[in-house]
């Protein structure tokens, strides 16, 4: 079956612009995660949904990043005024209820000109 | 939150050439730990997971153990296309839902 995807597959902006960043889990997974990867730096855990629970936020760096996930399937992570240091790859992931292992998308490369 | 730290950074094995990479991690409580393959360019691919000290698991050249302080995923005689960066997880989080990754170590085969 489908994996998780990801859109777009790169992203250029400039300092200071917004962007949004797409997620579509696995069919049927009600858990959906967002990581950041920066260059040498590990996995981060930014923010996780649950179904139709509220969302762990604590590991989103600022309030300039947030994110939605509608109708408990995809999701969109948005940066807003964005700076250089958020420059990295912006992975998603999905498991389901019963369940945690964690199967990832392509990732999301955002670069911060 | 759990610590995970993975060694050595990087490693390059001639094809045929078995070895092991190490994860060690402290964690309040064992829950479980993952294992992860990630091309360049690409998201992780899911390897593993390993629930209790003793447990094993193998897939093709791949076998993963696990004790109470770290991880092994041992790879025996390995071919090019095993060349990737191997990441390993611990979950944390109330429900265990969350997942403090290593940084990974970058695994080159040469033919």
């Amino acid at each position: 079956g489908a994996g998780v995807s990801q859109s777009p597959s790169n992203k250029v902006t400039e300092k200071g612009k917004d962007v949004e960043l797409r997620c579509d889990p696995i069919s049927g997974h009600t858990a959906l995660y967002w990581y950041r990867q920066s260059l040498g730096q590990g996995l981060e855990f930014l923010i996780y949904f649950q179904g139709n629970s509220a969302p762990d936020k604590s590991g989103l760096p600022s309030d300039r990043f947030s994110a939605e996930r509608t109708g408990g399937s995809v999701s969109t992570l948005t940066i807003q005024r964005t700076q250089q240091e958020d420059s990295a790859v912006y992975l998603c992931a999905s498991s389901s209820w019963d369940i945690y292992e964690q199967y990832f998308g392509p990732g999301t490369r955002l670069t911060v000109t | 939150e759990d610590q995970v730290t993975q060694s050595p950074e990087a490693l390059r094995l001639q094809e045929g050439e078995s070895s092991s990479l190490n994860c060690s991690y402290t964690v309040s409580g064992l829950r479980g730990l993952f294992w992860y393959r990630q091309d360049p360019g690409k998201g992780p691919e899911f390897l593993f997971t390993l629930y209790s000290a003793g447990e094993e698991k193998e897939k093709e050249r791949l076998k993963a153990t696990l004790t109470k302080k770290e991880s092994f995923l041992h790879i025996t005689a390995p071919k090019p296309e095993d060349s990737a960066t191997y990441l390993c997880a611990v979950p944390w989080g109330f429900g265990n839902e969350k997942l403090t990754f290593g940084t990974g170590t970058r695994l080159t085969i040469i033919p």
